[in-house]
């Protein structure tokens, strides 16, 4: 059973830093390239970051270009997101994801998701 | 402002069917890029429903169907049921952005 836990979500500081992980079980992790997606309160899902399986290739969302670092630990089949800078609108519930890629670049979709880790910017 | 553009709320009687649709542009799905719906119920993780435009994974009913044309998508659930009533999200791929795009969401309410 595919398996995805997230953690390390709180309370933090305008201006300060969080480190979210993802725990992932039940699949080849190393072979799979993930994502976080985030949701603020009440809104919709927003992309963040992607990573490819071997961490060669990373994207990021416009809005948090400079600010979060995605990256992954293969060896521990673990999932990270570094949050920097943080604000106000950063508040969110954190969903880490499976990109599931069919066809040529871009065509991922999310298969599995987590259960999310909330985020809460707020001094 | 989503790149991919949902109609905020659709409704309908069990039983009825509805249509929930997703535009965009020609840097996504124009540009020939798969569009994937997800059902997020409440408090919970979004599932995927459909995946390459038209593919339902295992388990979910066959009530849920997709299609895409030009630069538009569409989602169709016939058969509601109270189950049905959630939030909907189309996602795809965007060229000029280089990122994976949602839909602003849409609210099914069963009346």
């Amino acid at each position: 059973e595919v398996q995805l836990l997230e953690s390390g979500g709180a309370l933090g500081q305008p201006g300060g830093s969080l480190r979210l992980s993802c725990a992932a079980s039940g699949f080849t992790f190393s072979s799979s390239d993930m994502g976080w997606v985030r949701q603020p309160p009440g809104k919709g899902l927003e992309w963040v970051a992607a990573i490819s399986s071997n961490g060669g290739h990373i994207y990021y969302g416009d809005s948090v270009k400079g600010r979060f670092t995605i990256s992954r630990d293969n060896s521990k089949n673990t999932l990270y997101l570094q949050i920097n800078s943080l604000r106000a609108e950063d508040t969110a519930i954190f969903f880490c994801a499976r990109m599931m890629r069919m066809a040529g670049p871009g065509s991922h979709y999310f298969d599995y998701w987590g259960q999310g880790t909330p985020v809460t910017v707020s001094s | 402002q989503s790149v991919l553009t949902q109609p905020p709320s659709v409704s309908g009687a069990p039983g009825q069917s509805v249509t929930i649709s997703c535009t965009g542009s020609s840097s996504n799905i124009g540009a020939g890029y798969d569009v994937h719906w997800y059902q997020q119920l409440p408090g919970t993780a979004p599932k995927v429903l459909i995946y390459r435009n038209i593919n339902r994974p295992s388990g979910v009913p066959d009530r849920f169907s997709g299609s895409k044309s030009g630069t538009s998508a569409s989602l169709a659930i016939t058969g509601l049921q109270a189950e049905d009533e959630s939030d909907y999200y189309c996602q795809s791929f965007d060229s000029s952005l280089t990122a994976w795009v949602f839909g602003g969401g849409t609210k099914l309410t069963v009346l």
